[in-house]
């Protein structure tokens, strides 16, 4: 799977939209850009998977740049509940044999 | 979304003692599950991959005679900590794939692992 690159933190003031960025240069023309989060003591979460076009489902959208080396998750409006550890993986979907490998995400915290 | 069970959440035992943790898809069957390990401040480290009614496939560097794996049923995996020591203490992390296409994976809660 391809390597991701994630800022290590960043802030969000609540209500404000938050947006994540991951680079991923390496990725190739079937991978995925998935991204998953992780509240402190809990497993983690899928929020939003993408190949080429903006996704948006109830939690938040999936920008994803023309060549695909780079996207942005977004959470429209960002609340206490969403500080988190957020996570991009490129993977293969559908694959029999595929499995996540996690980097180390970027710790977004949502202040009052 | 699918839901993954795991028990228990937690659990304290002494040194030399074995431990089994559950994972359990609720509502779905899955052929294949994954475990993780998480330390402190650190991300989810995949140890193996559970296939249903086969041996597991362990990552580079995992012990499978200490963490064994059993997928008896398209349900269920266990993960047993043998013979267990403080360095095994560890956040335990189970998943498992949505069918029919297999794009998402769902985790269970988690297993807090602390070893005296």
């Amino acid at each position: 799977d391809a390597k991701t690159t994630q800022p290590p933190s960043m802030d969000c003031a609540e209500g404000r939209a938050a947006n994540l960025p991951c680079n991923h240069s390496t990725i190739s023309g079937n991978e995925y850009v998935y991204w998953y989060r992780q509240i402190h003591s809990q497993g983690p979460q899928y929020i939003i998977h993408g190949l080429k076009n903006n996704e948006t489902n109830e939690m938040a959208s999936l920008i994803i740049t023309e060549d695909r080396k780079s996207s942005t998750l977004i959470l429209p409006h960002a609340t206490l509940r969403d500080t988190a550890v957020y996570y991009c993986i490129v993977r293969v979907a559908g694959s029999s044999y595929g499995k996540l490998t996690f980097g180390q995400g970027t710790i977004l915290t949502v202040h009052p | 979304g699918a839901v993954v069970s795991q028990h228990p959440s937690w659990v304290i035992c002494k040194s030399g003692t074995s431990v089994k943790i559950e994972c359990r898809s609720l509502d779905f069957q899955a052929t294949t599950m994954f475990w993780y390990r998480q330390f402190p401040k650190q991300s989810l480290m995949l140890m193996a991959t559970s296939n249903e009614g086969s041996k597991a496939t362990y990552e580079q560097g995992v012990e499978k005679d200490k963490f064994l794996i059993n997928h008896a049923s398209l349900t269920l995996s266990t993960l047993t900590v043998t013979s267990a020591h403080p360095e095994d203490s560890s956040f335990y992390i189970c998943s498992a794939r949505e069918p029919p296409a297999n794009e998402k994976l769902f985790f269970g809660s988690g297993t807090q692992l602390s070893v005296l």
